[in-house]
This record gives structure tokens, C-alpha cells and sequence, in this order.
């Protein structure tokens, strides 16, 4: 069964860092997002992407954020200098249609901000 | 003003026993997407079942059951029998076609299956 990979698992950085979190979408799917949880909380939309533009970010995706789809087939999450705050879980899905048909998310990457 | 609520924060029944989540939502479109999502003790969130606004038909999976009430908003999901092996966060969502492109989660209510 198709399925969506994020690498890495588990990433720990320094506060001020950059960190790129990567994901592998489906391979037919056209769009594309990252959610975020920080822990015990919900799960907060962050940004989505279609036709390699941005469509939609909350208010949390902040300058400091971006995404990139760099090659095709990668779908990449950069947050330029990391905060505390930013400690969180970090999804990312797909879908052929948008959220409104079935979107697989992928196992997520835990992000550790020291 | 929060779209989709669970009131239920935290639960916890004996294995066999059925339990029911409730969620309720708000929107003010015609059109919009239920789902429900569980998140095991691993962190991944497992897509469960989606539901559009048109189609109130109760929808059963195995042990799993859903009720869409579009009168009262709500859209419960019903675990028979239930195993150890639910333990987990579950996870309310809502889609709004028209507005824009993105999932609102509730809360969560976590649900623990004691043996």
C-alpha cells in the first residue's frame, strides 16, 4: 500500500538552528501539507501546496517557515531559526483531490528544540 | 469559536465493553467532510473513515460504527467490543469544501482499554 515517508524520526536541535524536515509523498498525489502537534495537543494546520505554490498557511507558519518541493518528489519543511516552541510533531500528507478526499499523512517527525 | 469539539477528554473502559466518542462540529456551509482519525501510542494518525455532508447513512467497519446526526451536528464514533489494542488518541475532524483546503481537528479523546 502507498504510504507517505518523513525522515527523520526523531530530529533534536539548537535553539537558533535551521532544520529541514523531508517527506515523500504519494507518488501520483498533487497536493500536499504539514500539520503540526505540539505534545498532548490537537493536531494544527500549517500550510498547504498545490501546482508548487503555497495555497493556504495558518498564522503559525510564520516568516521563519517555508516548504519547498525541490525535485519532484520531495516535499520539504524548513523552519529557519528554531525556537523552544517549535518542539512539536511534525506531519505531512497527501492527496490526489485535496483535503476533501481521503488524505494519508505520513508517521511524522518528533522535533526536539533545545 | 472552535469547529469541532470532544467533549470527552480522556476514557477509559474495560476490554469487551463498547464505548462511543462523541464530537460535535459547527460550520455554516452546505457541504463539508467528517472524518476520524486515531493515533496510536506511536505518534502516526491512522485515517479512519471519511463522511460528506450529503450521506447521513450510518457507516459500520468491523467493530467500528459511526452515527452522522446532521440535526445535532454531531458525528459519534462506536468501538464493540472493544480490544486493548484501541488504546489511543482519536481525533474528530472537519473539512469545509468551500472555505479552504485543510482538516480542523478536535481535541482528541483519549480512550484507554484496560484488560
Amino acid at each position: 500500500e502507498p504510504e507517505v515517508t518523513q525522515t527523520p524520526s526523531h530530529q533534536v536541535t539548537q535553539m537558533g538552528q535551521e532544520v529541514i524536515l523531508r517527506c515523500v509523498p504519494i507518488s501520483n498525489h498533487l497536493y500536499f501539507y504539514w500539520y503540526r502537534q505540539i505534545l498532548g495537543q490537537k493536531v494544527e494546520f500549517l500550510v498547504s501546496f498545490y501546482n508548487n505554490e503555497i495555497s493556504e498557511k495558518s498564522e503559525i507558519f510564520d516568516d521563519q517557515f517555508s516548504v519547498e518541493r525541490p525535485d519532484g518528489s520531495n516535499f520539504t519543511l524548513k523552519i529557519r531559526s528554531t525556537k523552544l516552541e517549535d518542539s512539536a510533531m511534525y506531519f505531512c500528507a497527501s492527496s490526489y483531490g485535496g483535503m476533501n478526499t481521503e488524505a494519508f499523512f505520513g508517521q511524522g517527525t518528533r522535533l526536539t528544540v533545545v | 469559536a472552535q469547529k469541532v469539539t470532544q467533549a470527552q477528554t480522556e476514557i477509559s473502559v474495560v476490554e469487551k465493553e463498547d464505548v462511543t466518542l462523541d464530537c460535535v462540529y459547527e460550520t455554516r456551509d452546505t457541504t463539508y467532510y467528517l472524518f476520524w482519525y486515531k493515533q496510536p501510542p506511536s505518534g502516526e494518525l491512522v485515517f479512519l473513515i471519511r463522511r460528506n455532508s450529503f450521506d447521513e447513512q450510518n457507516e459500520i467497519s468491523g467493530r467500528y460504527s459511526w452515527n452522522f446526526q446532521k440535526s445535532t451536528s454531531s458525528f459519534n464514533f462506536t468501538i464493540t467490543a472493544s480490544q486493548v489494542v484501541d488504546s489511543a488518541v482519536y481525533f474528530c475532524a472537519l473539512s469545509e469544501v468551500n472555505r479552504d483546503d485543510k482538516i480542523i481537528f478536535g481535541k482528541g479523546t483519549r480512550l484507554h482499554i484496560l484488560p
